[in-house]
């Protein structure tokens, strides 16, 4: 599975649009981009996924470069309760596990 | 609530005893995952079952090991802990190998 890469820490204003950016520059084309969230220590908790299409679903909005190399996890409109670690991940379309890295602590802030 | 069951909460149990830890996945889902994070690994995938079978293994010590019952269910067996073993260990379950997993609340082992 690619390598991704994710700034260590971001501030969000409460209200505003939180932008998590993602590098995945070795991604291959069965590839997907997946977005967890970790809430202080509760089970990782699914977002969203993509191939190469925008996705959006009642969470956030997933945005693929269209050369796939990076993505964008969008939460258009973020609180209090958004502050996480969001994790990217690359992960086959067959693939049997996650691999977690450190991934983004985004902070919001009132 | 993601629908993944996993007992117990929490967990205290002394150097070189065993211990089970069980998950119950999501209705209908057959794929069975477990993860441990400790402070300084981070999330680390341990090994998953598909359907009673093992399908993937990562990083799972000699001393660990689970099975996936007919029921679907999951243990996930430590014996002879050491004091690192403390740490939160999540499973997961999603219906098939290339769908989006969901975690549970986790285990919280601490071995003194």
């Amino acid at each position: 599975d690619a390598k991704t890469t994710q700034p260590p820490s971001m501030d969000c204003a409460e209200g505003r649009a939180a932008n998590l950016p993602c590098n995945h520059s070795t991604i291959s084309g069965n590839e997907y981009v997946y977005w967890y969230r970790q809430i202080h220590s509760q089970g990782p908790q699914y977002i969203i996924h993509g191939l190469k299409n925008n996705e959006t679903n009642e969470m956030a909005s997933l945005i693929i470069t269209e050369d796939r190399k990076s993505s964008t996890l969008i939460l258009p409109h973020a609180t209090l309760r958004d502050t996480a670690v969001y994790y990217c991940i690359v992960k086959k379309e067959y693939g049997n596990k996650l691999v977690f890295g450190a991934g983004t602590i985004l902070r919001v802030k009132s | 609530d993601s629908g993944v069951t996993q007992t117990p909460k929490h967990l205290i149990t002394a150097t070189g005893q065993r211990v089970t830890l069980r998950c119950s996945p999501r209705s209908g889902d057959l794929s069975v995952y477990w993860y441990q994070q400790s402070l300084d690994q981070g999330l680390q995938f341990l090994i998953q079952y598909y359907n009673g079978e093992e399908r993937a293994k990562g990083n799972i010590l000699e001393r660990f090991s689970a099975q996936q019952f007919p029921d679907l269910h999951s243990e996930l067996n430590l014996s002879s802990l050491e004091l690192g073993d403390s740490a939160l260990y999540f499973c997961a379950s999603s219906v098939k190998a290339n769908t989006e997993a969901f975690f549970g609340q986790g285990t919280r082992l601490t071995v003194v």
